[in-house]
């Protein structure tokens, strides 16, 4: 069975920094991009950041580049995002995504953690 | 960034009934657009990718269609279990993805 689940999220100050993890199963992880999909309360979803499946590319949007930086472990099937300079306006659940390039989409996802910024 | 707009962003149907959602692009997409379902508390789910097929074991009940810029979201017949909000998504400016706002189903 296919899985991913994410873990590291938590309280923040405005500032501070947090490392998200996420944990993928029951599939070949190095040969996926994977992708970081964020949530704010109550909002709708938001692209963040993608990795190819042996990291030699990555891409954030553009509010977070800069300050975010996604990475993987192709050994330990587990994708990374760190998170610095965190703002209050990162405050979502942030979920972890397998992306199919054939398709354009994400076909699998987790069930996400949530960042709280706040003072 | 493609913007992406959905309508309605909500409808309340009865159980049985047609429910269309329709997603705009700002330009050409080709077919490169999704649709997720999202419950109330959980992950998105996909529905429908490559605007038209079907993601294996999701319910005949739902079907894509459209191209170029206009695409549609459909239930041919509505169920409790489809209270969700759903989104639709482009893939045309890969890796980047933009997602709509999102339009809730509330069942009358």
């Amino acid at each position: 069975e296919v899985q991913v689940v994410e873990s590291g999220g938590g309280l923040v100050q405005p500032g501070g920094s947090l490392r998200l993890s996420c944990a993928a199963s029951g599939f070949l992880f190095s040969s996926y991009a994977m992708t970081w999909v964020r949530q704010g309360p109550g909002k709708g979803l938001e692209w963040v950041s993608t990795i190819s499946g042996r990291a030699h590319n990555s891409y954030y949007t553009a509010s977070v580049q800069g300050r975010f930086t996604v990475a993987r472990d192709n050994s330990k099937n587990t994708l990374y995002l760190q998170m610095d300079s965190l703002r209050t306006d990162d405050t979502a659940i942030y979920y972890c995504a397998r992306m199919n390039v054939s398709s354009v989409t994400l076909d699998q996802w987790g069930q996400g953690t949530l960042v709280t910024v706040s003072s | 960034d493609i913007p992406m707009t959905q309508s309605p962003s909500s409808v309340s149907a009865f159980v049985g009934d047609r429910v269309n959602i329709t997603c705009r692009a700002s330009q050409d997409i080709s077919t490169w657009l999704a649709w997720f379902q999202q419950k109330p508390g959980k992950a998105p789910k996909l529905l429908i990718y490559e605007a038209s097929s079907l993601e294996s074991g999701v319910p005949s009940r739902f079907s894509g269609s459209g191209s170029g810029t206009d695409f549609t979201l459909t239930i041919s017949s509505l169920q409790p279990e489809d209270l969700a909000t759903y989104y639709c998504q482009q893939g045309n400016t890969f890796p980047a993805l933009t997602f709509g706002g999102g339009t809730r189903v509330e069942i009358k």
